[in-house]
């Protein structure tokens, strides 16, 4: 089957770096995504990963292992508005998108 | 760039009647668009996926009959919900792909999403 693990949900501080980690499980792989996604609002499109590595763009990164099966996405200087849910997204051999809950990350002052 | 716009963003309606949501790519072509679904604190659930000038592709359990999708042309693509009960309220979200020269090929951009509310 195909699936998806992400922590439910964390908690960080205005101003910290936190780390999301992602396993997956999928049938064939043809990249990850990694969205946003405000309460009540669609997600919009942070990173695509494809190769192993890390993606560096602006306050965020994500990292990939095709390996492992692994992703994470950092967010450095976090700022009140990174509150959301972030969905880690891989796309399968048949390049549909697997999609899980994601994780609601909490910023606090 | 990678603007995707969908219309109306708010919608409530009897039950019985049918309600057209609308989804369009502002600046770029796109070749494939993709309907959603969310419930609450849910995970979003593929719908269908159409290509232009085709038939959509319905995922099992979607009955195609009830959620007529039209994709006419590169920039639009339509979804009705043919005669809407309660059970049928949700998130409503399209995305498109296909931003020809852009960074990432198959990436989906998405709309702002429509809420349906079935009295």
């Amino acid at each position: 089957g195909q699936n998806i693990d992400q922590p439910t949900e964390m908690t960080a501080t205005e101003g910290a770096i936190v780390q999301i980690n992602c396993t997956y499980q999928t049938s064939g792989f043809n990249g990850l995504f990694w969205y946003q996604q405000h309460a009540g609002e669609a997600p919009t499109f942070l990173s695509y990963n494809v190769l192993d590595g890390l993606e560096e763009k602006g306050r965020f990164s994500s990292f990939l292992s095709r390996s492992k099966g692994y992703s994470y996405l950092l967010l450095k200087e976090l700022q009140m508005k990174d509150s959301a849910s972030y969905l880690c997204v891989p796309m399968d051999s048949n390049y549909q998108l697997i999609w899980g809950a994601g994780t609601k990350l909490i910023i606090k002052p | 760039g990678a603007v995707v716009s969908q219309h109306p963003s708010r919608v409530i309606c009897k039950s019985g009647t049918s309600v057209k949501i609308e989804c369009r790519s502002l600046d770029f072509q796109a070749t494939t668009m993709f309907w959603y679904r969310q419930f609450p604190k849910q995970s979003l659930m593929l719908m269908a996926t159409s290509n232009e000038g085709s038939k959509a592709t319905y995922e099992q359990g979607v009955e195609k009959d009830k959620f007529l999708i039209n994709h006419a042309s590169l920039t639009l693509s339509t979804l009705t919900v043919t005669s809407a009960h309660p059970e049928d309220s949700s998130f409503y979200i399209c995305s498109a792909s296909g931003l020809a020269g852009g960074p990432v090929t198959d990436t989906q951009y998405f709309g702002p999403g429509t809420r349906l509310t079935v009295l």
